[in-house]
């Protein structure tokens, strides 16, 4: 059972574009987000956390929290070749553990 | 900072065969996990342990088997590989459930 869905599966962003990630947990005891990317061949690596209602800014990447609803979105601006990988979004539940999402994967075309 | 160790990076093994994985971690962190990468794909969690000696089990965890004897140290054991378990198998650890979780490099396994 998925707990934590992403969509879309595939992503393809112009350079400079706006991309717009989405991620929702089944899970009502979830408390804590991320975001994590994975360039090809390389591990993941935590982009942004989100626990509170609202935004957060980091640069080109805006992450947006909904706690009622649990979902989250990810929006990067000015999008980069760079920026291509696989974005991973994370949620904890109330069994100590940490699960991920299938991912989105954002292809940023020059 | 501190860094996860996974060995082997790379691992053939034959379709029936045991296999163990291991991983170190110098975090000192208390909550450790093992996530199975199909190619391209999310991760899936196998198994994970919150402290020493402690064992939980994930959405795939049936036909593995997991060890903490140690903080700094968590296996995995594949216990009868099968032709479709070509995946990349990645560590991870972190002080809790609350907090960042870092990975290792993982171990892409194939099995012939």
């Amino acid at each position: 059972q998925q707990k934590v869905q992403q969509s879309p599966e595939s992503l393809i962003v112009p350079e400079g574009g706006m991309a717009s990630l989405n991620c929702t947990s089944s899970d009502r005891n979830v408390d804590y987000f991320w975001w994590y990317r994975q360039h090809s061949g390389k591990s993941p690596k935590m982009l942004m956390s989100i626990f509170s209602n609202g935004e957060k800014e980091e640069g080109r990447f805006t992450v947006h929290l909904n706690k009622a609803s649990l979902h989250t979105s990810l929006h990067i601006r000015d999008s980069q070749p760079s920026d291509s990988a696989l974005y991973l979004c994370a949620a904890n539940t109330n069994a100590y553990k940490v699960i991920f999402g299938k991912g989105t994967h954002l292809h940023v075309l020059p | 900072g501190g860094i996860i160790t996974q060995t082997p990076k790379f691992l053939i093994g034959q379709e029936g065969q045991k296999l163990t994985l291991k991983c170190q971690q110098n975090f000192n962190h208390d909550t450790m996990y093992w996530y199975r990468q199909d190619s391209g794909k999310g991760l899936r969690l196998i198994y994970y342990s919150i402290t020493e000696n402690d064992l939980q089990k994930g959405d795939l965890s049936e036909g593995y088997d997991a060890s903490r004897e140690k903080k700094s140290s968590f296996s995995l054991t594949v216990t009868s590989a099968q032709k479709n378990e070509m995946a990349v198998f990645l560590c991870a650890s972190s002080i809790n459930r609350n907090t960042e979780v870092f990975f290792g490099k993982g171990t892409r396994l194939t099995v012939v």
